[in-house]
């Protein structure tokens, strides 16, 4: 069973409102992700990192801004949010490249902006 | 342009048949591909993967087949249970390189009872 977690599952914020989207993963893993999925759409890869102090953009430009200062922490921040924000985020983790190739996601998260 | 496309939206199959979810990919360098399947509200969840060195990879009810001239795989599922009804993701990396996954757009399979 995969431990990644993601907080909040669900939420619902004004408009121009800062938010900070928690994910956490308890296994080690070097590598995470971002993914945003749109209702009947493929899963978008907005960031990933690599390792500590490691951030990449994905292949779908974002608004959104990650970090990542300690291995299991990978929280992602819109400063202000815009209701085009609105959709479901989606966090993983791997070990790629050092063992088994598969990513494991969490639980996700429903945001929509009013 | 797509590198991983799923051109099935959807699939009903009855209960205790063969599910086959089709899809395609366009980059020859993915060495790695996977399937996962997603509830609503959900994350997905791993099923099975194969790597491009092989042509077949079996787990219980989960049969995956790569076609590396055609650039296709299947997933196919047997027999196929109410419960396997979801959105099915076919998902590529490239394992030396970016170690990025690259989904499909997902086929929604429904098994009938």
């Amino acid at each position: 069973e995969a431990d990644i977690y993601q907080t909040p599952r669900y939420l619902v914020i004004g408009t121009g409102k800062k938010i900070t989207l928690e994910c956490s993963q308890t296994m080690g893993h070097d590598k995470m992700y971002w993914y945003q999925q749109d209702p009947g759409m493929e899963l978008h890869l907005i960031h990933y990192s690599y390792g500590v102090n490691s951030t990449e953009k994905g292949d779908l430009s974002s608004e959104s801004t990650v970090s990542r200062i300690r291995t299991e922490h990978f929280p992602l921040t819109l400063e202000s949010a815009r209701p085009s924000h609105t959709s479901q985020y989606l966090c993983a983790s791997s070990e790629f490249g050092q063992g088994a190739p598969e990513a494991f996601f969490g639980q996700g998260t429903r945001l929509t902006v009013v | 342009d797509q590198q991983v496309k799923q051109n099935s939206p959807s699939l009903s199959v009855q209960e205790g048949r063969i599910s086959i979810l089709n899809c395609d990919y366009t980059n020859s360098m993915f060495d790695y591909f996977l399937w996962y399947k997603k509830y609503p509200a959900e994350g997905p969840t791993f099923l099975i993967s194969i790597s491009s060195i092989k042509d077949k990879n079996e787990d219980g009810r989960f049969t995956v087949f790569l076609n590396k001239s055609a650039k296709h795989l299947s997933l196919h599922i047997v027999p196929s249970q109410p419960g396997d009804s979801a959105v099915y993701f076919c998902a590529a990396s490239e394992g030396s390189g970016t170690y990025k996954y690259i989904f499909g757009t997902g086929t929604r399979l429904k098994v009938l009872a």
